[in-house]
């Protein structure tokens, strides 16, 4: 597609519920990346994909999250029994680039994600 | 982790001011990015310097890496009320490939 596209754009989970989020990259991007980002504050790294590969999950907060990308392109981002500091928006980026990425990303628009 | 500060965390201009912002790190990056995000949005990349002492212009915005590799300064001319938004400076260092990202300058442009 033209951009990273990411969804939902907004999603209210429960305390303790399961969520799922969605990243389709720029096509033909072999590395995708995972940001978070806090209200007020910048995007902190979550976890690298170069094609279906996790290189990178050294940002992961907890157990609780976890990312695949199976087949190289769509991404999924889970957060297993959310709690309230996990809300935030988590951010999708990819680049065309492989290792050693030494351009900036596109990012996608982004999931807010309020757990109440 | 890395520490970036970035400051300042905002600014009031009239339209037609030129504007000055700065980042600086703790330690050493090969590489310095600056993002402008819009609510609602994600970062979108503005300029991207990979050399200590490089300068760089996209239209209005000028960014340069300092010497020390460990600042980077992004300047916007003649601002107009297009500009307000968040600006954020981002880091790597070595051949990493996160980025970490200061905790922006919010700008503010009254017309």
């Amino acid at each position: 597609g033209a951009g990273v596209s990411q969804s939902p754009r907004y999603k209210v989970a429960k305390r303790g519920q399961d969520v799922a989020l969605r990243c389709d990259p720029i096509s033909g991007h072999v590395s995708l990346f995972w940001y978070q980002q806090a209200l007020g504050q910048g995007p902190e790294f979550l976890t690298y994909f170069q094609n279906e590969a996790q290189l990178d999950k050294s940002g992961l907060p907890s157990d609780r999250f976890f990312a695949e990308r199976p087949e190289g392109s769509v991404s999924t981002l889970k957060i297993q029994r959310t709690q309230q500091e996990d809300s935030a928006v988590y951010l999708c980026a990819s680049s065309l680039a492989g290792a050693a990425v030494p351009y900036g990303y596109t990012f996608g628009s982004g999931t807010r994600l309020t757990v109440v | 982790g890395q520490q970036l500060n970035q400051s300042p965390q905002s600014m009031f201009i009239q339209e037609g001011e030129d504007v000055s912002m700065n980042c600086t790190s703790s330690s050493i990056f090969n590489t310095w990015l600056w993002y402008k995000q819009d609510p609602g949005e994600g970062p979108v990349l503005l300029i991207a310097l990979y050399k200590a002492g490089e300068l760089t212009s996209n239209g209005r915005l000028t960014a340069q890496f300092g010497i020390t590799r460990k600042d980077s300064f992004l300047n916007i001319s003649a601002s107009i009320p297009s500009d307000v938004g968040i600006y954020f400076c981002a880091g790597r260092p070595g051949n990493f490939n996160k980025f970490y990202f200061g905790s922006g300058t919010k700008l503010n442009v009254k017309p």
